[in-house]
This record gives C-alpha cells, sequence and structure tokens, in this order.
C-alpha cells in the first residue's frame, strides 16, 4: 500500500482519444502533483495544487487539463495526444507545499501512457 | 534557475560491498534542501534519504548516508553493505526555501541506474 494509487496502470491511446488519469491519496495531504517521466530526460513538474487550487503550471500544453476535486483526488484529462506524450505520468503528495519545504513527495506507482 | 547533475547514469556493485552515487547541483541559493529517490522496476519513487543546507552534519539512515559538500555544490549517495533489493533507479533532487517559490519544485537529475551483482 503506497498511500498513493494511481489508476489505470497502463494506457493506450489514439491521437484523437480522450481519457482520464486518476490519482488518489490516503496520507491526508494537501498538496498533489503531476509529473512527466520521459526516457533519458529528468522527471518534468507538470501541475502543482495546493488545498484544490492550481498554484503551478509548468508550461503544459492544453491538450493536457488537470482536475483537483478534492485534497484527495487529483486527475489528468488528455485529448488529442501526440505520440511525443507517451511517458510515464506520476502523481505525487505532501504536506502543502508553502511552509513545509523539507516535506518529501509521495508517488504513485505511476500510469504509463502510449499515444499511438 | 537551478539544475541537477547525475553524472553516472550506470552503476554497478557487487553484493556486500559500498558504492557511491554522485550528484552536482548548481544553484545562486544559501537556503535550499536536498533529496535522493530511489525508482524499483515498480516505478513507485521512494524517498531515502534528506538533507537540508543549513545543517552541516551529513544525513545517515541507516545504510544510506549523504555527503553533503555545499561550497563544491555536491551531495553524493553512499550505500553500504548493498543489498540485491537496492538495485533500482536513483533520482537526486533539488528544493529552494525561498518564500517565493510557487510550490514544492522540486528538480530532478537525470537518475544513475544501480545494478547490484550476487
Amino acid at each position: 500500500e503506497t498511500g498513493v494509487t494511481q489508476t489505470p496502470r497502463h494506457l493506450v491511446m489514439g491521437m484523437t482519444n480522450k481519457k482520464s488519469l486518476k490519482c488518489e491519496q490516503h496520507l491526508g495531504h494537501n498538496a498533489m502533483y503531476w509529473y512527466k517521466q520521459s526516457a533519458k530526460k529528468p522527471l518534468e513538474l507538470m501541475f502543482v495544487y495546493n488545498f484544490k487550487e492550481q498554484t503551478e503550471n509548468n508550461s503544459v500544453p492544453s491538450r493536457f487539463s488537470p482536475e483537483c476535486p478534492n485534497s484527495s483526488h487529483l486527475f489528468l484529462h488528455l485529448h488529442t495526444l501526440q505520440p511525443e506524450d507517451s511517458a510515464l505520468y506520476l502523481c505525487a503528495s505532501s504536506r502543502p507545499s508553502r511552509g513545509s519545504y523539507n516535506s518529501p513527495l509521495h508517488f504513485g506507482n505511476g500510469t504509463r501512457l502510449t499515444v499511438t | 534557475a537551478q539544475t541537477v547533475t547525475q553524472s553516472q547514469p550506470e552503476m554497478s556493485v557487487q553484493e556486500a560491498e559500498t558504492v557511491t552515487l554522485s550528484c552536482t547541483y548548481d544553484t545562486s541559493e544559501s537556503d535550499y534542501y536536498l533529496f535522493w529517490y530511489k525508482q524499483p522496476p515498480s516505478r513507485q519513487m521512494i524517498l531515502v534519504i534528506r538533507q537540508e543546507a543549513y545543517k552541516q552534519q551529513n544525513a545517515t539512515e541507516n545504510r544510506f548516508s549523504v555527503n553533503f559538500q555545499k561550497a563544491a555544490k555536491s551531495f553524493s549517495l553512499k550505500i553500504s553493505d548493498s543489498q540485491l533489493g537496492d538495485a533500482a533507479m536513483y533520482f537526486c533532487a533539488y528544493r529552494s526555501a525561498n518564500n517565493n517559490n510557487a510550490g514544492n519544485m522540486l528538480t530532478f537529475g537525470g537518475g544513475t541506474r544501480l545494478m547490484v551483482k550476487p
């Protein structure tokens, strides 16, 4: 039990499809994150939410649309993706990011996304 | 902007031996935090150890310890008595303590794949 659960574990989608990634945390955290992990590249921060409010959008294309309905759930809605968007998408949570600078991130197992 | 560099794409160690993974970073800030994360084949990123830049004492967690050289901007991870379960990708990460920082902006290095030989 990781405390942070991501579904689905694997996803294959066409460029015209619409799909969503889901993340759920049971750690009582109030900050949630989406990271993208591509082959041979450092992890890239995509979005940060604190208390359900988006506090960071790291210049992510609009074909990625996050949603945070409450502090325990985070979604990433995908629409008209490109093959180069194929990657491992990792969700993480932590205590509120401001004022808890050494608060570690707790990660889920990721969703392996393949865009065909 | 901060950058984190891990110069060793791959390392291998014999079981029960000691291995050191390198990490350097570039920053103009004086207060920050450094982390090592482990990513096994299960893909989950697991925190291994953390270091506050204002502390001179090197952090230690059981068989894991760091050599933090602030002036040199170096943060290496030493794994003692290596075990087969230590085989994984290891990522070094930096986080600013700047109050203006928009969030928990962890900057990661490119990772080092550690192989443990039985």
